[in-house]
């Protein structure tokens, strides 16, 4: 598509309900990455796909958290048994090449609300 | 590591001032630097880059120059308005392959009319 597409928008769940959050890339990037943002604060990275490699999980914070990315495309952040901690707007990212070197392009992000 | 470091906020101005948000980093070998910018309820947009050294990104207004003997990109407009609040965030992408892309922690711009 013409630029990276996340749903849902927002989301409001219980503690403890699992939650999936969607990123459609921009076709043809190779390079896709998992970003939080809590309120007021910067950007933590979460998680890292490139092409057919091993994703680089490093920045996951529990095994609550987990992503997969199907057919080199679209990805699904789960988070699992959510804590109020988790409420943060979830942000993805494409870039064409490794590293990102021409500059990510965002999607608009899901807020996630843990109630 | 790479690292991004930018100036405190949150910044006040009024309108049709002049802009400087400091940024410097730390990395190897020599990497790409940006600026996104995340308007209020919105994600965040590449504002502008440069890729090697004595460049000179620009877009909006806004200008940054890649300077490697101080390692920094600072951001600057001559004249700012209302609808140039947003939080900025300084970042660079490294020259190594694998996930190397950094963010500062961002700086909040409030242009008060």
């Amino acid at each position: 598509g013409a630029g990276v597409s996340q749903s849902p928008s927002n989301k409001v769940t219980e503690k403890g309900k699992d939650v999936e959050l969607r990123c459609d890339p921009i076709s043809g990037h190779t390079a896709l990455y998992w970003y939080r943002q809590s309120l007021g604060q910067g950007l933590e990275f979460l998680i890292y796909f490139q092409g057919n490699s091993a994703p680089d999980k490093s920045g996951l914070p529990s095994d609550r958290f987990s992503a997969e990315r199907t057919g080199g495309s679209v990805s699904t952040l789960t988070i699992q048994r959510t804590q109020q901690e988790d409420s943060a707007v979830y942000l993805c990212a494409s870039s064409l090449v490794s590293g990102g070197k021409g500059g990510y392009t965002f999607g608009s992000g899901t807020r996630l609300t843990v109630v | 590591g790479n690292s991004v470091t930018q100036m405190e906020g949150p910044v006040t101005l009024s309108e049709e001032a002049f802009l400087t948000i400091n940024c410097t980093y730390t990395a190897t070998g020599y990497p790409s630097l940006f600026w996104y910018v995340q308007y209020p309820g919105e994600g965040l947009q590449l504002l502008l880059k440069a890729t090697k050294a004595d460049d000179k990104g620009s877009n909006k207004g806004f200008e940054a120059t890649y300077r490697k003997e101080t390692t920094s990109f600072h951001l600057e407009k001559g004249s700012v308005q209302v609808s140039d609040s947003a939080v900025y965030f300084c970042a660079l992408s490294g020259s190594d392959y694998g996930q190397n892309f950094v963010f500062g922690p961002g700086t909040r711009l409030s242009v008060l009319p």
